[in-house]
C-alpha cells in the first residue's frame, strides 16, 4: 500500500529552466509533508518542509505547494543547476507519530549544463 | 562534528543466516530510526529507539530487531535472511523532541542476500 507516490521515475532538465517534481499522498491523517535530497552514496539530507495549514513554502530557489483538496504536493526549484541532479524523495508524516515519515519512490531529476 | 555513521558500508550473507547492522548518532542527538530502502523505492521505517526502548515500529516481522545502548548507539538485527531484506538500511538520528526535519540520516549499510 503505497501511501505517497512519486508517479514519475525520472526528469531532465536543462539548466537554468524550472525543475517541478509531483508528488500524490493517499492517506488523510498526513500533515507534515516533506522533500529530502539524496546522492549516491549517501543518505537523504532534508531540503524543504510544509504544514497542512499552509499551501505554499518557499526557500531560496525551491518552493513546495501543498494542494491538501487533491491531495497533491510539488516541488518547485527555479532555476535548476547542475548540482540539484539527484534523487528527491517525497515524504509525509503526522504530528505526534514519532518524527516517522513516509516516503514515497523518489523521482531521479537530471539537469543538463 | 561527526554525522550519523553506520557500519559496515556493504555486507554479504546467504539466506537464513542472522546479521547485525551498526549506527552511530550525530552528536548530541538521542533518538535513532531504522529504514530500509529496497532497490527502485523510498526508505520504508522499520521501527524507532529511544531511551534503549522500542518507541514505534512499521510493518516488519519480528525477524527485525534492534537495540540501543545508553550512549544512544544503535543495532539493527536480521535473523533468518531472506533474499528479499537485500536492501540499503538507513540510520537516522534526531532529538526526541525535535520535528521531523530534524532527523538526520547516515549514508547507510548495503545488504546483499545470496
Amino acid at each position: 500500500d503505497q501511501q505517497v507516490k512519486q508517479n514519475s521515475p525520472s526528469l531532465s532538465v536543462q539548466e537554468g529552466r524550472i525543475s517541478i517534481l509531483n508528488c500524490d499522498y493517499t492517506n488523510s491523517m498526513f500533515d507534515y509533508f516533506l522533500w529530502y535530497k539524496k546522492y549516491p552514496a549517501e543518505g537523504p539530507t532534508f531540503l524543504i518542509s510544509i504544514s497542512s495549514i499552509k499551501d505554499k513554502n518557499e526557500d531560496g530557489r525551491f518552493t513546495v505547494f501543498l494542494n491538501k483538496s487533491a491531495k497533491h504536493l510539488s516541488l518547485h526549484i527555479v532555476p535548476s543547476q547542475p548540482g540539484d541532479s539527484a534523487v528527491y524523495f517525497c515524504a509525509a508524516s503526522q504530528t505526534g507519530g514519532y518524527q516517522k515519515v513516509t516516503f514515497g519512490t523518489g523521482t531521479k531529476l537530471q539537469v543538463i549544463p | 562534528d561527526a554525522g550519523v555513521t553506520q557500519s559496515p558500508t556493504h555486507l554479504i550473507k546467504t539466506r537464513g543466516q542472522q546479521v547485525t547492522l551498526r549506527c552511530s548518532p550525530k552528536s548530541g542527538h538521542d533518538t535513532v530510526s531504522w529504514y530500509q530502502q529496497a532497490l527502485g523505492q523510498g526508505p520504508q521505517f522499520i521501527f524507532q529507539y529511544y531511551e534503549e526502548e522500542e518507541r514505534q515500529r512499521g510493518n516488519f516481522p519480528d525477524r527485525f530487531s534492534g537495540h540501543q545502548f545508553p550512549n544512544y548507539s544503535s543495532e539493527l538485527n536480521v535473523n533468518a535472511l531472506l533474499l528479499g531484506d537485500s536492501a540499503l538500511y538507513l540510520c537516522a538520528s534526531s532529538l526526541v523532541f525535535g520535528v521531523q526535519e530534524t532527523q538526520y540520516f547516515g549514508p547507510g549499510t548495503r545488504l546483499l542476500v545470496l
